[in-house]
């Protein structure tokens, strides 16, 4: 079956950098985007950026621009998420989230576990 | 950026009651907005895509409906499974997909 699965949790000092993994199974890795979207405690979801597995062209969220980096291996059939610069406000749940499309129409499925990133000094 | 409002924040509400949840766009976004429903602990799970349109093994008595800049989901009668935090999402604006604040569907 089609599955995301994600690196385990991490505990970061402010001004450290994380990086995060999704490893994919179930489908072929190249024909479909990745996103990347975070939870803080009790927040809304947040899209932070993505990227095109097929050809690695990315797209980040303007608030994120300059701090993350989404890539892929694809022979790991892995993607990647870097968030460098951490401060006590990234504090969160990090999820990888498969873009799945019915003609013109997008939307998010599969979704990781998610991965708790705390960043406390 | 687009950016999406849901109301409410909160709602409470019985087993077997109708629930609607509103869902508003900071421009047209046309038919391109997806739902999901999240529990805790767990990741996003979407239920509808093109405002209206049903995932495979998702429970008909949710439904969503709307275009433009305004969007309902609709759970007909709540089962217990349904309380969660319910989130729209718009997919007009590629690849950026933003998402509202969150509705928490809370037990009275």
């Amino acid at each position: 079956q089609v599955q995301l699965v994600q690196s385990g949790a991490e505990v970061k000092r402010p001004g450290a950098s994380v990086k995060v993994s999704c490893k994919a199974s179930g489908y072929t890795f190249t024909n479909y985007a990745m996103h990347w979207v975070r939870q803080a405690p009790g927040q809304r979801l947040e899209w932070m950026g993505w990227i095109n597995a097929g050809n690695g062209n990315t797209k980040y969220s303007q608030k994120f621009q300059g701090r993350v980096t989404i890539t892929r291996d694809t022979s790991a059939s892995t993607a990647y998420m870097e968030l460098s610069s951490l401060r006590s406000e990234d504090t969160a749940v990090y999820y990888c989230a498969r873009e799945t499309t019915a003609g013109t129409w997008d939307w998010f499925d599969p979704w990781g576990q998610g991965t708790l990133v705390t960043v406390s000094a | 950026d687009i950016q999406m409002t849901q109301s409410p924040s909160s709602l409470s509400a019985s087993v077997g009651d109708r629930v609607t949840i509103t869902c508003r766009a900071s421009q047209s976004i046309t038919s391109y907005l997806n739902w999901y429903q999240q529990k805790p602990g767990e990741a996003p799970k979407v239920l509808i895509y093109d405002a209206s349109t049903l995932q495979s093994g998702v429970p008909s008595r949710f439904s969503g409906s709307g275009s433009g800049t305004d969007f309902t989901l609709t759970i007909s009668s709540l089962q217990p499974e349904d309380f969660a935090t319910y989130y729209c999402q718009q997919s007009y604006s590629t690849p950026m997909y933003t998402f509202g604040q969150g509705t928490k569907l809370e037990i009275k």
